[in-house]
């Protein structure tokens, strides 16, 4: 099938922890993306990856793109209560406009 | 420029009623797309539609669900003779058209409860 798989499910932290989320595919992907979605809230786009090896940051948040191209992490550097939420990597399929997300990766930060 | 809107954002429907939720992608974006999140669940693709067409609706159940992006008005996606089971937030999301992969805006969902 076409399952992109997220681990872990969930990750408990305490502030200023570090937090990786890991999408796996079976297939090789030609490009993923990655959405957090707020409790209650909707997704919101958070960065593309489309080359192999492609490392990207924003701020606190490192993304990788792995070399075989059917991996991603999204790492994020001493997390802080506002980083709470569920973190989706998601990739095209059905000819390129329609997203298959993961499963998800619920994130809770305790001060 | 307004994002994605969404009406209504909570709706609450008897069984065997119809819902029609609607979406009014952004300015300048003609590709509509509809996901549905179960309580506790991820995101699911149902329908991608662009203007007056239905391009992929590989997602959409083979009953009682219909969606639509007319010429003129937002998209509707229709229920009918809910279910408990329909029960779930449902997003849509709009892209620009045109070659190339984009990133998906979601509007804010429409919560539909069936009771």
């Amino acid at each position: 099938g076409q399952q992109v798989m997220q681990i872990p499910q969930y990750q408990h932290v305490q502030e200023g922890e570090d937090f990786t989320t890991y999408c796996n595919s079976s297939t090789t992907l030609s490009n993923i993306q990655w959405y957090k979605q707020r409790p209650g809230g909707h997704p919101v786009f958070l960065i593309q990856l489309v080359k192999s090896g492609e490392v990207k940051k924003q701020k606190r948040l490192t993304f990788q793109f792995g070399e075989a191209k059917k991996n991603s992490s999204l790492h994020i550097t001493a997390t802080q209560t506002t980083d709470v939420g569920t973190y989706f990597c998601a990739k095209f399929t059905g000819g390129g406009n329609k997203l298959t997300f993961g499963t998800g990766t619920q994130l809770k930060v305790e001060l | 420029n307004a994002g994605v809107m969404q009406n209504p954002r909570h709706l609450v429907r008897r069984r065997g009623q119809e819902a029609r939720l609607r979406c009014s992608p952004m300015k300048g974006h003609s590709h509509v797309y509809w996901y549905r999140q179960l309580p506790e669940e991820g995101l699911k693709f149902m329908v991608y539609l662009q203007k007056e067409n239905i391009i992929d609706e590989s997602g959409m159940p083979k009953e009682r669900f219909s969606a639509e992006f007319p010429k003129e008005g937002p998209s509707i996606l229709r229920i009918q003779q809910v279910v408990r089971g329909d029960s779930a937030a449902y997003f849509c999301a709009s892209s620009p058209g045109g070659q190339g992969v984009y990133e998906q805006y979601f509007g804010p969902g429409t919560r539909l409860t069936v009771t």
